[in-house]
């Protein structure tokens, strides 16, 4: 019930393209899935979030949709940039009160121009 | 600037010797995490603390000790006993959300390698 599944764990698309990562999960408690990106050698930085009471949230070229009764949730980017090329990562949190987020293995996004 | 600050940036360590990963918020958060970073493994939890004092043990404790003496601090020490310490590991912070969930806000990691 912990773990989140992410795929796929690598992903390459054309500049101006769009790109989709699926995550799924079990645990029927979690309502809070935040999407974050990670630049190489760096930390992860937060990009959007949804909440289990919303289906859908977009911020300009970036959306992400939720499906609760099918336990999943994807990120869509669109129009793609060279600059979007890094490793992505879902989480799940709010099942319990410690706070803690529970992260899928990532997707290497790539991007060529 | 108002953030997460982990440091050393890289670390090298001999076979036997425990390190100490040091990581400092100014973001008045209560919650702090470690996590560690393999390729193709994601994030996985070490240690959390919700409070100063209190800590408790991630998905993948052994091997790991962590002290929460300030709210600002959280320090992870990479004990002898940990057989594959190398790794990149990332500290993080939050608000105590509870069951809303909350974001966790990263510092930029420390790099840490057995020669």
């Amino acid at each position: 019930g912990e773990n989140v599944e992410q795929h796929p764990s690598t992903l390459s698309v054309q500049e101006g393209d769009s790109a989709v990562i699926k995550c799924t999960y079990s645990d029927s408690a979690s309502n809070y899935f935040p999407w974050y990106k990670q630049e190489l050698g760096k930390g992860p930085q937060l990009i959007i979030d949804i909440r289990s009471n919303v289906g859908e949230k977009k911020d300009q070229r970036i959306a992400v949709t939720l499906n609760k009764t099918a336990k999943h949730f994807s990120l869509h980017i669109t129009e793609t940039q060279p600059e979007d090329s890094a490793v992505y990562f879902c989480a799940r949190g709010g099942s319990s009160n410690t706070g803690k987020l529970i992260f899928g293995q990532g997707t290497t996004l790539q991007v060529k121009p | 600037d108002g953030g997460i600050t982990q440091s050393p940036k890289y670390l090298f360590r001999k076979e036997g010797q425990n390190v100490t990963l040091s990581c400092e918020q100014n973001l008045n958060h209560d919650a702090m995490y470690w996590y560690r970073q393999d390729p193709g493994q994601g994030l996985r939890l070490i240690y959390y603390s919700q409070i100063v004092n209190d800590f408790q043990k991630g998905d993948i404790a052994e091997g790991y000790s962590v002290s929460r003496e300030k709210k600002e601090s959280f320090p992870l020490t990479v004990t002898s006993a940990q057989k594959n310490p190398t790794a990149f590991y990332l500290c993080a912070s939050s608000i105590l959300a509870g069951t809303n969930g909350a974001e966790a806000f990263f510092g930029q990691g420390t790099r840490l390698t057995v020669v």
